[in-house]
């Protein structure tokens, strides 16, 4: 059973702070990784997609890959309270299917 | 341009009856999935759907199916419903199969009673 990991939290942080969520995933063939942001009641939406190594940014979010640790993270920088939702990783299985983590759930204090 | 698109929003059956939910993809997208999300269990996958065909399916029982017509729109069907399947029904589309980036429908509420 391929697997997803994440730190279900709460994590709290301050405004202006940088948050950091992990992930881990146990299939060494996914190509494919993702953030989606959840906010309560609402459907996942899309924020971040990485395929190779090393770090993709896009704004104040920054996603890390290293696939031979089989780790996953997304940085926020300048974190804002609108930024409070869950953060659910995503990982392909076999090109068809993506697994999700059960999601870290972050929370932004002004 | 639209994004998916999924009918009902809500939906309260009762055990035994069957339902089925409907997905439009993102006009062009080709690859349509399914998952369920409870607060036990996080986000599920059920089926995917390319051309038509499906292409991967999750350990889900039989009562739940699904297909896709040639304008990609999909159906996914639950039959003889049980108070577990009570969740939220996601549909996510993407212009391909494999790792490509999906997006997610405002999903189907589906309370059994």
């Amino acid at each position: 059973q391929k697997e997803v990991e994440q730190n279900s939290g709460p994590l709290s942080v301050p405004e202006g702070a940088i948050a950091s969520l992990n992930c881990t995933y146990s299939d060494r063939g996914s190509q494919s990784f993702f953030w989606y942001r959840q906010y309560s009641g609402k459907s996942p939406e899309l924020i971040m997609s990485i395929y190779s190594n090393g770090d993709k940014e896009d704004g104040r979010f920054t996603a890390q890959l290293n696939k031979a640790s089989q780790y996953v993270s997304l940085l926020i920088r300048d974190s804002q309270p609108s930024d409070s939702a869950t953060y659910l990783c995503a990982v392909d299985q076999a090109g068809t299917a993506l697994i999700f983590g059960k999601g870290t759930t972050l929370s932004v204090s002004s | 341009k639209a994004g998916v698109t999924q009918t009902p929003r809500y939906l309260i059956k009762t055990r035994g009856q069957q339902v089925t939910l409907s997905c439009s993809p993102i006009s062009g997208h080709r690859s349509v999935s399914w998952y369920q999300q409870t607060p036990g269990q996080g986000l599920q996958f059920l089926f995917e759907y390319f051309s038509e065909t499906q292409r991967n399916k999750g350990n889900f029982p039989g009562r739940f199916s699904g297909r896709q017509f040639s304008n990609s729109r999909s159906e996914m069907n639950v039959s003889t419903l049980e108070l577990g399947d009570s969740a939220l029904y996601l549909c996510a589309s993407s212009w391909d199969r494999g790792n490509t980036e999906a997006f997610f429908g405002q999903g189907t509420r589906l309370t059994v009673v």
